[in-house]
């Protein structure tokens, strides 16, 4: 069955940017969904929905982080990123990325284990 | 724009039933049926437990049930069970400049 998998750095300096890469097993991103997203979760507190791609590539970001946010998708790797620039401390937290199902539903239906990211020099 | 406001806990017996809400405004819950609800365990991934208000994900069980009023949505549980024991979150589209928002949570306890 489908399986999504978060990959990158565990640690990030501050002002930096913060690089993830989630691949999704046991079938097509493009079969399975026209939408992936990105949700994080700071230690102890709640979840946050960061942005989301269309495999055709058009991406929606939440506004308080559309500034510092990319979100961009491979096709041909079963993959889709997220780059968040200028870190602070705030942005430590889990990172899960998801399957979105966006046009007339918006959920998440199928998630990423998640992996922390922790903001610190 | 705020997170949508949930209870931060409540608590119920074996074989009781619970009513989590969520609070929105018109320009979120109120304006859309497309609330869900996600059941998370302790250092695990959020779980889809029910979709578009109302809708059950297959595979979940139907002790779970969806609805809406206005700008409140809830989520109820029935017939506790221990392993209903985790943290509920709620989550509404909000339209085509914010798109979605979380709640901040609700700690379910099961005594």
């Amino acid at each position: 069955q489908l399986q999504l998998q978060e990959s990158g750095p565990g640690l990030v300096k501050p002002s930096e940017t913060l690089s993830l890469t989630c691949t999704v097993s046991g079938g097509s991103i493009s079969g399975s969904s026209d939408c992936w997203g990105w949700v994080r979760q700071p230690p102890g507190k709640g979840l946050e929905w960061i942005g989301s791609v269309y495999t055709s590539g058009a991406t929606h970001y939440t506004p308080s982080l559309k500034s510092r946010v990319t979100i961009s998708v491979d096709t041909s790797k079963s993959q889709f990123a997220l780059k968040l620039s200028s870190v602070t401390a705030a942005d430590t937290a889990v990172y899960y990325c998801a399957r979105h199902l966006w046009t007339y539903k918006w959920y998440f239906d199928l998630w990423g284990r998640g992996t922390l990211v922790t903001v610190s020099s | 724009q705020s997170a949508l406001t949930q209870p931060a806990s409540v608590s119920g017996s074996p074989g009781q039933s619970i009513t989590v809400s969520c609070t929105g405004t018109s320009s979120d819950v109120g304006s859309y049926n497309l609330v869900s609800w996600y059941q998370q365990h302790p250092g695990k991934a959020p779980k889809l437990v029910i979709s578009e208000t109302d809708k059950r994900p297959s595979g979940v069980s139907t002790r779970f049930s969806g609805s809406k009023s206005g700008n409140t949505a809830s989520l109820t549980i029935s017939g506790l069970q221990a392993e209903d024991e985790a943290d509920y979150y709620c989550c509404s589209y909000a339209g085509t400049i914010t798109f979605g928002i979380f709640g901040g949570g609700t700690r379910l306890t099961v005594l």
